[in-house]
């Protein structure tokens, strides 16, 4: 299995509501990551996860709160979103991010999930 | 200036050309250095990895890297209209680790 699972695949929501996206991958990698992507930008990096510890924040709202459960799954979850928050969510693996210069410590991203806020 | 810049094109090649795509990068002391090729509305697919200066090839692709001149490229041999797409460079700012800064993509169109 060399797959990224992450869902829902769209998901609409208004700016009260609380919802989650969640990413799921069983490659045994333990470096997992939220990218954002906002339509013809380049991705973002929200969020790393190394060994299931939170490793960097970078600099993100709380209104979006990461949290892994367990070396296979992340989820973000959302709430008190705005409008501009509507982007494609991008969920990524990697084998340990401690590793550097590997040709196999690469990120294999998830077919992500589009989220619309209204 | 942007950590990793790319000319946000479109570039058009004809089918069966080669394509060339460029990316410069500003922090020196990064040393992985990254392709994804992502299809509208589809996340990034890695195409090529490289992480020593010199040319690295793999199938149609072939992966430049000049650290000296901080600059990465990309050529696509034997361009097909399928590799229509927007190819992002990515750089690793993290080098015990895999924290990805992209450039802003080349948008690439291939025509029949």
């Amino acid at each position: 299995d060399t797959e990224v699972t992450q869902t829902p695949k769209h998901l609409v929501m208004g700016m009260t509501n609380k919802k989650s996206l969640k990413c799921e991958q069983h490659m045994g990698h333990r470096a997992m990551y939220w990218y954002k992507q906002k339509a013809k930008k380049p991705p973002e990096l929200m969020f790393v996860y190394s060994y299931e510890k939170l490793s960097i924040n970078e600099s993100v709202p709380s209104r979006f709160s990461p949290e892994c459960p367990n070396s296979s799954l992340l989820n973000l979850h959302l709430h008190a979103l705005q409008p501009e928050d509507s982007a494609l969510y991008l969920c990524a693996s990697s084998q340990d991010r401690r590793v550097p210069y590997s040709g196999a410590n690469v990120l294999t991203f998830g077919a992500g999930s589009r989220l619309t806020v209204l | 200036q942007k950590e990793v810049e790319q000319n946000s094109g479109p570039l058009s090649v004809p089918e069966g050309a080669i394509a060339s795509l460029n990316c410069t990068y500003s922090d020196r002391v990064s040393q992985s250095f990254f392709w994804y090729r992502q299809y509208s509305g589809k996340s990034p697919e890695l195409i090529m990895s490289i992480y020593s200066n010199g040319d690295k090839e793999d199938g149609r692709f072939t992966a430049q890297l000049n650290k000296a001149s901080q600059y990465v490229s990309l050529l696509i041999r034997d361009s097909q209209p399928s590799d229509s797409a927007t190819y992002l460079c990515a750089v690793n700012r993290d080098n015990a680790g895999n924290m990805l800064t992209f450039g802003g993509g080349t948008r690439l169109m291939v025509k029949p």
